[in-house]
């Protein structure tokens, strides 16, 4: 396993419904990562946090709403969802902050997240 | 615009047979470029990483290539194994002026015995 472990694996949820998925990481990083993963299209970056600080936010609709306790966990707090956002959510971690080049992100088994 | 074209979108092979995937990029300035491997169910795995001056990687049988001049990476992986089902994503990173990744789509390779 990469050291990165996310919760729950699978989630069904209403448009109405409020859920939040977790992600933590075994490897001392100080960087956490965010990512969508919708079918036939490339891994879309949502959020990353670096010392627990949000560095990045790439647009991304109210709707989802991270939180970072610590440098070992990350949520990501879910309400009034949309069928359209029903993807894999994948979670990272890496040693140093994005500004390194040669920086290798570990990423977690994801959470598939269906909204009826 | 920065981007990562992959190609083929899906294969099929036979196992023992060897392949070649290929990922075209246009990121600028270039700083690094790896090939990950995602089985189903699971989060990507990085394979290789490439550096502007290096123009081939090896990791047991996958082998990945680097033009930076045409700006083309290959990823072959030789004497397939079943367990090489899985999708291969190629991701590319800027140098400077504003740090970014950049992921293709991927190419879902399946491997029949």
């Amino acid at each position: 396993e990469t050291g990165v472990t996310q919760t729950p694996r699978h989630l069904v949820m209403g448009m109405t419904n409020k859920k939040s998925l977790k992600c933590e990481q075994h490897l001392g990083h100080n960087a956490m990562y965010w990512y969508k993963q919708s079918a036939k299209k490339p891994l879309e970056l949502m959020f990353v946090y670096n010392f627990k600080e949000q560095t990045e936010n790439n647009s991304v609709p109210s709707r989802f709403s991270p939180e970072c306790p610590n440098s070992s966990h990350l949520f990501l707090h879910l309400h009034t969802l949309q069928p359209e956002d029903s993807a894999l959510y994948l979670c990272a971690s890496s040693q140093e902050p994005r500004g390194s080049s040669y920086n290798e992100q570990f990423f977690g088994p994801g959470t598939r997240l269906t909204v009826l | 615009k920065n981007q990562v074209e992959q190609s083929p979108q899906s294969l099929i092979i036979l196992e023992g047979k060897n392949c070649t995937l290929q990922c075209n990029y246009t990121v600028s300035p270039f700083s690094n470029l790896r090939w990950y491997k995602q089985d189903t169910g699971r989060g990507p795995v990085s394979l290789t990483i490439m550096t502007f001056s290096e123009n081939t990687k090896s990791n047991g049988r996958y082998t990945a290539t680097l033009d930076a001049d045409t700006k083309q990476s290959s990823l072959h992986i030789t004497a397939s194994q079943l367990s090489d089902s899985a999708s291969y994503i190629c991701v590319v990173s800027r140098g400077t002026g504003g740090f970014k990744t950049i992921f293709g789509a991927g190419t879902r390779l399946f491997v029949k015995a």
